[in-house]
């Protein structure tokens, strides 16, 4: 089974609109974190937003935020006031506790983001 | 500048030869990783490393050998490449604590003729 499900693969938003990108996981480990990050076509990796299994609210960084349900397992990226700069390929990872889990991130297969005028 | 730097930035080889790609990282972190991403930008973990330790193996054909000689590097050396190599590879490194988020250098491309 998929941990993590992206099902969007592409997705085309106005420019100053808001936009929510879907993350739904899945994990029977109480412990767990969601991380989002952004992929543009220059290629580099960067880290947006994270939400942990017991954080209370739903994380906020600047435009971004994490809308979180734990019960649905659903982790979505809301960007609001979308700029030109925001198309870019977008991912949600899961790092999951306990020893076996390690450090590792998994990684869902991407939603690719168009910023239109 | 403060980061997670991989080189080269593209390799192109041709198949069976062997190479290697370096990482270092000036972040002050205590774990380092090795990511594949595939032609459908699939990512993968393949290696992860604490404080030179061995962590996190996964599936990895033996043709791939990562090593590190120190906390600040992670470098992978690949042998007898295949034309299945050919991807995208990312080294990232964090803190080990839970919530610290993974910081990536910039990729190697590995083109295999």
């Amino acid at each position: 089974a998929q941990k993590i499900t992206q099902t969007q693969p592409g997705m085309f938003v106005q420019e100053k609109e808001a936009v929510t990108l879907d993350c739904t996981y899945d994990t029977s480990d109480p412990s767990y974190g969601l991380f989002w990050y952004k992929q543009p076509s220059s290629g580099e990796m960067i880290f947006l937003i994270y939400q942990g299994s017991y954080d209370q609210q739903n994380a906020t960084e600047g435009r971004y935020s994490l809308n979180f349900q734990k019960a649905r397992k659903s982790a979505n990226l809301v960007i609001s006031a979308s700029q030109l700069g925001d198309s870019a390929m977008y991912f949600c990872a899961m790092r999951e506790g306990g020893r076996g889990g390690g450090n590792k991130l998994t990684f869902g297969t991407g939603t690719q983001l168009k910023v239109e005028l | 500048d403060t980061a997670v730097s991989q080189t080269p930035k593209y390799l192109v080889t041709q198949m069976g030869n062997d190479k290697s790609i370096k990482c270092e990282q000036n972040l002050g972190h205590d774990t380092m990783y090795w990511y594949k991403q595939d032609s459908k930008k699939f990512l993968k973990i393949m290696f992860s490393y604490n404080n030179k330790e061995l962590i996190i193996n996964e599936t990895v054909p033996n043709r791939f050998s990562p090593k590190s000689p120190d906390k600040a590097h992670l470098n992978l050396h690949i042998n007898s490449l295949e034309l299945g190599d050919s991807a995208v590879y990312f080294c990232a490194s964090s803190h080990s604590k839970f919530n610290q988020p993974q910081h990536f250098g910039d990729g190697t491309r590995l083109s295999i003729l």
